[in-house]
């Protein structure tokens, strides 16, 4: 089973700061997600990538940039983070785009 | 485009009860589909998926599901419910070809009464 993890698990920060969320997977898989996660939306894609240095825009990259440096880690930067911005977020991994497997997830308050 | 919708946003049925989640989407070939699980303070987990063949698949702990392509359905069941599977629900669609995202409803919410 593919193993993902991510940090923070936790992470308060204030309107206009700075924030980068890290994931990690140790199962080579090529694809890896970032999803936002709130009541009544279900889960949303902001970015993706296919590899390393690859770099795909999801459906809500609004305010959100990414980078994949190695085949295991996928980093969510929040620049000038804002209140709506508040979220579960949760990163995912997958060999071939089709079934993922998901980290448990960092929550992040923006106050 | 692809979409799901998930009717009801929150299920309650009692221990021991059949059980049975709505999913319907929307794509205009024939689609991956699948069920998560999402446990309290977790992230989501596989339950069962479809991508050709048979049209019910079966899952872990139970599950199942049926592709009705007529109806652009693909309902969860089980025949028996445990307390233990109190959690939220999501059913999610790709397309069948490279195109390297799923979508996902937007959750069911079981809660499991004893």
């Amino acid at each position: 089973e593919a193993a993902v993890t991510q940090s923070p698990r936790n992470k308060v920060t204030v309107t206009g700061g700075n924030v980068t969320l890290s994931c990690r997977q140790t199962n080579s898989h090529n694809y890896m997600y970032w999803y936002r996660q709130d009541t009544g939306h279900g889960l949303r894609l902001i970015h993706y990538s296919y590899g390393a240095g690859n770099l795909q825009i999801g459906d809500v990259p609004d305010g959100y940039k990414a980078t994949r440096t190695t085949q295991e880690d996928f980093f969510l930067l929040l620049e000038l983070a804002s209140p709506s911005q508040t979220s579960l977020y949760f990163c995912a991994s997958s060999p071939l785009g089709y079934e993922q497997y998901f980290g448990p997830g960092t929550r992040l308050t923006v106050l | 485009a692809q979409s799901v919708t998930q009717p009801d946003a929150r299920v309650t049925v009692s221990e021991g009860a059949s059980l049975q989640l709505r999913c319907k989407y929307s794509y205009s070939g024939t689609p991956y589909l699948f069920w998560y699980v999402q446990y309290p303070r977790q992230g989501l987990q596989l339950l069962l998926k479809y991508y050709s063949g048979d049209p019910v698949v079966q899952g872990v702990n139970g599950f199942e599901a049926e592709f009705i392509k007529s109806n652009s359905s693909f309902h969860l069941r089980k025949a028996s419910v445990h307390w233990s599977d109190s959690a939220v629900y999501f059913c999610a669609v790709s397309a069948n070809y490279g195109n390297e995202k799923i979508t996902f409803g937007a959750g069911t919410k079981l809660t499991i009464k004893p």
